[in-house]
């Protein structure tokens, strides 16, 4: 299994600001995800973080919006620039398991921008 | 990745059996069926995942039927503490770099 930590848990944000949000896995892994869950909705698929290379965003996420780092195999950050009214949501990060086995999930990161 | 179809919301007696139902008719042949759970906005939580044959683990029952169409996620014993929203999704599972697709899920209330 895999433990994952995400800093901060919750934030309150001035609108225009910007978030940057930490996970940390307590292991090595290839690939980390980041989803947005808005309130009272699913979990919705931001971008994949691949150590070494940019970050694959799924459509209508963009990197200016949303630029990822992942600057080695256990630790990712997403930011969520230029916030509004409508960024407020928990934001999560993810990381996958060996083969034939499950997803691992952060707690999340609760934004409220005001 | 296919899609899948659950109803919006459930209800069940405590300490009787959920029954949460899935349909994926357009499941691939090497594409499994996982089953998370999320409390409260807390991270998803895993429960259980199979790709064609019956499994049971500590938390849970996953029945497939036999075409793989559907699947049907069973709670033996519900508790206050089993309300929650239950996704079911597919994926590939056997091999590693994909990513994990959340459909609207199934709200299910556990009632004394």
């Amino acid at each position: 299994s895999a433990v994952i930590s995400q800093k901060p848990s919750r934030d309150i944000c001035q609108r225009g600001t910007s978030l940057t949000i930490q996970c940390q896995v307590d292991s090595q892994v290839t690939m980390m995800f980041w989803y947005r869950q808005q309130p009272g909705q699913s979990l919705t698929l931001i971008a994949t973080a691949n150590q070494g290379s940019e970050a694959t965003y799924e459509s209508g996420f963009v990197i200016d919006k949303f630029p990822i780092s992942r600057p080695n195999l256990t630790f990712s950050t997403l930011t969520v620039s230029n916030l509004s009214p409508e960024d407020s949501s928990i934001y999560l990060c993810s990381v996958e398991g060996p083969p034939n086995t499950e997803a691992f999930f952060g707690q999340g990161t609760r934004l409220t921008v005001v | 990745d296919a899609k899948t179809t659950q109803p919006p919301s459930m209800d069940c007696a405590e300490g009787r059996a959920a029954n949460l139902p899935c349909n994926h008719s357009t499941i691939s042949g090497n594409e499994y069926v996982y089953w998370y759970r999320q409390i409260h906005s807390q991270g998803p939580q895993y429960i259980i995942h199979g790709l064609k044959n019956n499994e049971t683990n500590e938390m849970a029952s996953l029945i497939i039927t036999e075409d793989r169409k559907s699947s049907t996620l069973i709670l033996p014993h519900a508790t206050l503490r089993d309300t929650a929203v239950y996704y079911c999704i597919v994926r590939v599972g056997d091999t590693g770099g994909f990513k994990t697709i959340f459909g609207a899920g199934t709200r299910l209330f556990v009632k004394a």
